[in-house]
């Protein structure tokens, strides 16, 4: 089984358009993540969502906003998508133990706006 | 965070080790040293971490120096699927959401033939 899926693994779309990207962990961890990773291939940190508390990269536009209905899950939502959106996408999720934590990705969702 | 300074690239040949260096000197004293490595079109994927001590797994080893300024991870027989982007991450333990990984441009690892 896989640990951390992300649907869909590519999405095309139009400029202007809102889509959202699915992410489940099947871990049972409970913080979870989004990273953007750009064309010169920098990873760059979203959001982190622990417990109902969400941690915003200030750089990250108010078009995107997570939702998670439960531990489980947490998706993206792009709202008006626009060129410079064109990223992968990868969900991650981790679980603090003994002081440590080991974070699992997804194999990530390839955006292009079109 | 504390910040890592890493060689952009390096080769290594297949069946020799690799040692791909990082330089954290601005680390504290409650914060861990992590290597990532991510492989062509795939999700990073979590290699070894540690505080002070060396430590070893089946993937790899980590060799921290006493003042844990610097540290090595040693790939110690690479084949050609260890060929990878390695990042080296230094961050605090603890829950929450804010305990995120900040990535830096890590090591271009290539393993020839």
């Amino acid at each position: 089984d896989t640990a951390v899926s992300q649907t869909p693994k590519y999405l095309v779309t139009q400029m202007g358009n809102d889509k959202s990207i699915k992410c489940e962990q099947n871990l049972g961890h409970d913080t979870m993540y989004w990273y953007k990773q750009d064309s010169k291939k920098f990873l760059k940190i979203m959001f982190s969502y622990n417990n109902k508390e969400l941690i915003i990269n200030e750089t990250v536009p108010n078009r995107f906003s997570p939702k998670s209905p439960d531990k489980a899950h947490l998706n993206l939502h792009i709202n008006s998508l626009e060129l410079g959106d064109s990223a992968v996408y990868f969900c991650a999720s981790s679980q603090e133990r003994g002081g440590t934590t080991e974070a699992f990705f997804g194999q990530g969702t390839r955006l292009t706006v079109v | 965070d504390a910040k890592t300074t890493q060689p952009p690239s390096m080769d290594c040949a297949e069946g020799r080790a690799a040692n791909l260096p990082c330089n954290h000197s601005t680390i504290s004293g409650n914060e861990y040293v992590y290597w990532y490595r991510q492989i062509h079109s795939q999700g990073p994927q979590y290699i070894i971490h540690g505080l002070k001590n060396n430590e070893t797994n089946e993937m790899a080893s980590l060799i921290i120096t006493e003042d844990r300024k610097s540290s090595t991870l040693i790939l110690p027989h690479a084949t050609l699927r260890d060929t990878a982007v390695y990042y080296c991450i230094v961050r605090v333990a603890g829950p929450g959401a804010g305990n995120m990984l900040t990535f830096g441009g890590g090591t271009r690892l290539m393993v020839k033939p």
